[in-house]
């Protein structure tokens, strides 16, 4: 069945460093949506990504869509301690857009 | 008031009794969902649904059951608890009026579940 896979799954950084995690789907996807989790939260939805080739900018996060729509990035400049928690990527399951396949996530934390 | 509401926060219970947690939510989204998230596996969805006719399986849906008593409140059962279902559960909303892409989801505070 379609996987959503997620690396790395822990990333430690010291605050100003940068950051990136990466979320490859085994199949080709309509489009990919970001979720933060911050520690003892629940998810929140950042962005939605559509376009093949397609960036998106939120302040300090860049969020990419690869060209062939498999897999996706997600890149944040210059971390501060807000971004600590837990980066999710999501795909809609077998493209039908009713349910999301998530991706098991990748643990940022960062030292002041 | 959180849009998205989910009880217990929190339940410690033994094997093998049966026990409920109860989302409800005030957005007046006709789309809701049940997950459960583990370490390092992400969420898994565990049944949806889109009204209050409509039910279906998730990827890991043996062992649970779910009721939607009405288009706010859509809850979550096991019948029979296990060792192996302790785990932290979320429920989810989405809105489907939209252009078809996938829906951004709404997520309640979550419900850890420990099951001795």
């Amino acid at each position: 069945g379609q996987q959503v896979m997620q690396i790395p799954q822990y990333q430690h950084v010291q605050e100003g460093e940068d950051f990136t995690t990466y979320c490859n789907s085994s199949t080709t996807l309509s489009n990919i949506q970001w979720y933060k989790q911050r520690p003892g939260g629940h998810p929140v939805f950042l962005i939605q990504l559509v376009k093949s080739g397609e960036v998106k900018k939120q302040k300090r996060l860049t969020f990419q869509f690869g060209e062939a729509k498999k897999n996706s990035s997600l890149h944040i400049t210059a971390t501060q301690t807000t971004d600590v928690g837990t980066y999710f990527c999501a795909g809609p399951h077998n493209n039908a857009g009713n349910m999301l396949t998530f991706g098991g996530g990748t643990r940022l934390m960062v030292k002041p | 008031d959180a849009d998205v509401t989910q009880t217990p926060r929190n339940r410690i219970t033994k094997t093998g009794k049966r026990i409920m947690l109860e989302c409800s939510q005030t957005k007046g989204h006709d789309r809701m969902y049940w997950y459960r998230q583990d370490p390092g596996l992400g969420l898994r969805l565990i049944y949806y649904s889109f009204d209050v006719k409509d039910i279906n399986k998730g990827e890991i849906s043996d062992g649970y059951s779910v009721s939607r008593q009405a288009q706010a409140k859509f809850s979550l059962s096991l019948e029979s608890a296990i060792p192996n279902q302790t785990a932290l559960y979320f429920c989810a909303t989405s809105d489907p009026h939209g252009s078809g892409s996938s829906y951004e989801q709404y997520f309640g505070p979550g419900t850890r579940l420990t099951v001795t």
